[in-house]
């Protein structure tokens, strides 16, 4: 089965970049999803195709996928987006869908 | 205001069952895929189940498939997951979610707990 392999943690400081990676095998031919989940709340999508965003999603939030790697891209980071972060494909050879672990994005 | 709102989760013990709901409101749920995906406490997102618009198509984990079944009821704006032969790794927060690759709509979840 497919498989996607995020960093556990990340550290940031306010106003710094984050880059959160997610690893599958040629994941470039894939769409990726990023969802952020903040403690008690419901997933919430942040990047859709690659790099759409949603509606109400700060133009903070970008993404790029290229090869066996997808990044997700948070300029200018702020307390409130301390969250756990997930990326997200659907496997059409064993058409399931597929999560990477989640990465736990700390502000210092 | 467009929501997803999940029912039927609770306390069950193992080799029970439970029938878990998702009512929409705000948008006609018959023109969209949707997908079951859980969270174990403390763990990460799985995702469980797909049905497509029309029921035609329909998906599960392998952790699950032969003891849960999803169905839909479009006149009743409806997702449903009846879950047979449960066993404690069942439990886990059970959202539904919109879509056919990535979910761009959830709810807020519903409860399972297996636990004798």
């Amino acid at each position: 089965s497919y498989v996607l392999t995020q960093p556990p943690s990340v550290s940031v400081a306010p106003g710094q970049t984050a880059g959160i990676t997610c690893g599958g095998i040629n994941i470039g031919s894939k769409n990726v999803y990023w969802y952020q989940q903040r403690p008690g709340q419901a997933p919430v999508l942040v990047v859709g195709d690659d790099s759409d965003r949603p509606s109400g999603i700060p133009d903070r939030f970008s993404g790029s996928n290229s090869g066996n790697t997808a990044t997700l891209t948070i300029t200018k980071v702020e307390a409130g987006d301390e969250a756990d972060y997930y990326c997200q494909v659907w496997d059409s050879l064993s058409d399931h869908g597929v999560f990477g672990g989640g990465t736990k994005l700390t502000v210092l | 205001e467009v929501q997803l709102v999940e029912s039927g989760g609770g306390l069950v013990q193992p080799g029970g069952s439970l029938r878990l709901s998702c009512a929409a409101s705000g948008i006609t749920l018959r023109i969209y895929s949707m997908n079951w995906v859980r969270q174990a406490p403390g763990k990460g997102l799985e995702w469980v189940s797909y049905i497509s618009s029309s029921g035609n198509n329909i998906y599960y984990a392998d952790s699950v498939k032969g003891r849960f079944t999803i169905s839909r009821d479009n006149a009743k704006n409806s997702l449903y997951l009846q879950m047979n032969s449960l066993r404690a790794e069942d439990t886990a927060l059970y959202y539904c979610a919109r879509g056919v690759d990535g979910f761009d709509l959830w709810g807020q979840g519903t409860m399972v707990t297996v636990s004798s």
